[in-house]
């Protein structure tokens, strides 16, 4: 069947260096991809999206990059800082159809 | 930017009774809310889709006698876990869409965390 999934369930980063946390997909369909960030006890936090038109946006210290033809997204966080330290999902989306989570990567930003 | 709330953060409550959730759009109108549950270290899973008036969508394996929504509004949906059970503790959360269109992003609420004692 059709899933998302990552590359890196755990993460561990200087402070001030970059991560980059990967993610796989498979429904070739998939046309839209966002990027949640998620804190212990909260809800997801929207990061940033991509549509499959581009291969790559960037927001503020952040980009994330699509690969189309391997089916591959990314996140980049640069500089990272302790409040980056969370649980990272990747998500797609195929048309109108329900949005699909990855399993997640915890990243940890080491002072 | 968007905001999703979603009341309570934390219940407590007992086998047999049933539990409330509420999920509202402050900033936006969202004709479409998502009911998901979430498990320690795990992925978010979508339970059911909640549609301002009509019937929620229920994914495959979820009962809908048991986790009951209800979409009153364009801003408001909610919850009901009927006759919990120590196995229905869980990380709830809700999220919504604006609508702007497909290519929008989910925006998700606090969570809820329920424990059945």
């Amino acid at each position: 069947g059709e899933s998302v999934g990552l590359h890196l369930p755990t993460l561990s980063v200087q402070e001030g260096d970059n991560s980059i946390i990967n993610c796989a997909y498979s429904n070739s369909a998939s046309d839209y991809f966002i990027w949640y960030k998620q804190e212990s006890g909260k809800g997801p936090q929207f990061i940033i999206d991509i549509r499959s038109n581009m291969d790559k946006r960037q927001g503020q210290r952040v980009t994330v990059l699509l690969n189309k033809t391997v089916k591959h997204l990314s996140l980049q966080i640069a500089a990272t800082q302790p409040g980056d330290s969370a649980v990272y999902f990747c998500a797609e989306r195929a048309g109108n159809e329900k949005l699909t989570f990855g399993t997640g990567t915890r990243l940890t930003i080491i002072p | 930017g968007a905001v999703v709330s979603q009341h309570p953060s934390r219940v407590i409550c007992k086998s047999g009774t049933s539990v409330k959730i509420e999920c509202r759009s402050l900033d936006f109108q969202a004709t479409t809310m998502f009911w998901y549950r979430q498990f320690p270290k795990k992925s978010l899973m979508l339970m059911a889709t909640s549609n301002e008036g009509s019937k929620a969508t229920y994914e495959q394996g979820v009962e809908k006698d048991k986790f009951l929504i209800n979409h009153a509004s364009l801003t408001l949906s909610t919850l009901t876990v009927t006759s919990a059970h120590p196995e229905d503790s869980s990380f709830y959360i809700c999220s919504a869409r604006e609508m702007r269109g497909n290519n929008s992003p989910l925006h998700f609420g606090n969570g809820t965390r329920l424990t059945v004692t």
